[in-house]
């Protein structure tokens, strides 16, 4: 079945390192999501990306939607211990039709020291 | 505060307790959905509905049983649960067209134990 993967599972920072998190897809997609979950919280809708090689910014946080439409990144500059969490991305399930389903990759935690 | 309001937010119940998750959602989305949370796996779709019908059931237990009375309310209702379906579970409405989704909203979730 279709299959979206995160690398790496943790990742253990030092506050001002960099950080990046990996996500394939074992299909072509339309469009990936990213979602930040809090420890105890709930996960929240970062950023869509459509295009193929798009890269769109949000502050110190930079996505990536690869030229074949089935890997991105999520790379964090200079990590602050507000990042803490685990990032998870998202892409359609295969044969969704109108429902909207979503794919989920089993995330990538952040932990970052002060 | 979301948009989308789970209750309970803590449930605890026995293994022959009926009980039953609320969802509500305002942002006027057309389509809401279960997911279940455990340590064991990344998110984990269980329930689609679009425009208050049901359009995906992934092969879950019939020990779940959803409901969706209108398009802003989804229920998950419980009977007979095991163990190891102690987990988190979160509710989540979007707009939806074409099969294309323009972002969860997702609730506050409802941390279940069974015992």
């Amino acid at each position: 079945g279709q299959q979206v993967m995160q690398i790496p599972q943790y990742q253990h920072v030092q506050e001002g390192e960099d950080f990046t998190t990996y996500c394939n897809s074992s299909t072509t997609l339309s469009n990936i999501q990213w979602y930040k979950q809090r420890p105890g919280g709930h996960p929240v809708f970062l950023i869509q990306l459509v295009k193929s090689g798009e890269v769109k910014k949000q502050k110190r946080l930079t996505f990536q939607f690869g030229e074949a439409k089935k890997n991105s990144s999520l790379h964090i500059t200079a990590t602050q211990t507000t990042d803490v969490g685990t990032y998870f991305c998202a892409g359609p399930g295969s044969g969704s039709g109108n429902t909207g389903k979503l794919i989920f990759g089993q995330g990538t935690t952040l932990q970052v020291k002060p | 505060e979301t948009g989308v309001t789970q209750t309970p937010r803590h449930l605890v119940m026995g293994m022959t307790n009926k009980k039953s998750l609320k969802c509500e959602q305002h942002l006027g989305h057309n389509a809401m959905y279960w997911y279940k949370q455990s340590a064991k796996k990344p998110l984990e779709l269980m329930f689609v509905y679009n425009f208050k019908e049901q359009t995906e059931n992934n092969s879950v237990p019939s020990r779940f049983s959803p409901e969706c009375p209108n398009s802003s309310h989804l229920f998950l209702h419980l009977h007979t649960l095991q163990p190891e379906d102690s987990a988190l579970y979160l509710c989540a409405s979007s707009q939806s067209f074409g099969g294309q989704n323009y972002g969860y909203t997702f609730g506050s979730g409802t941390r279940l134990t069974v015992v």
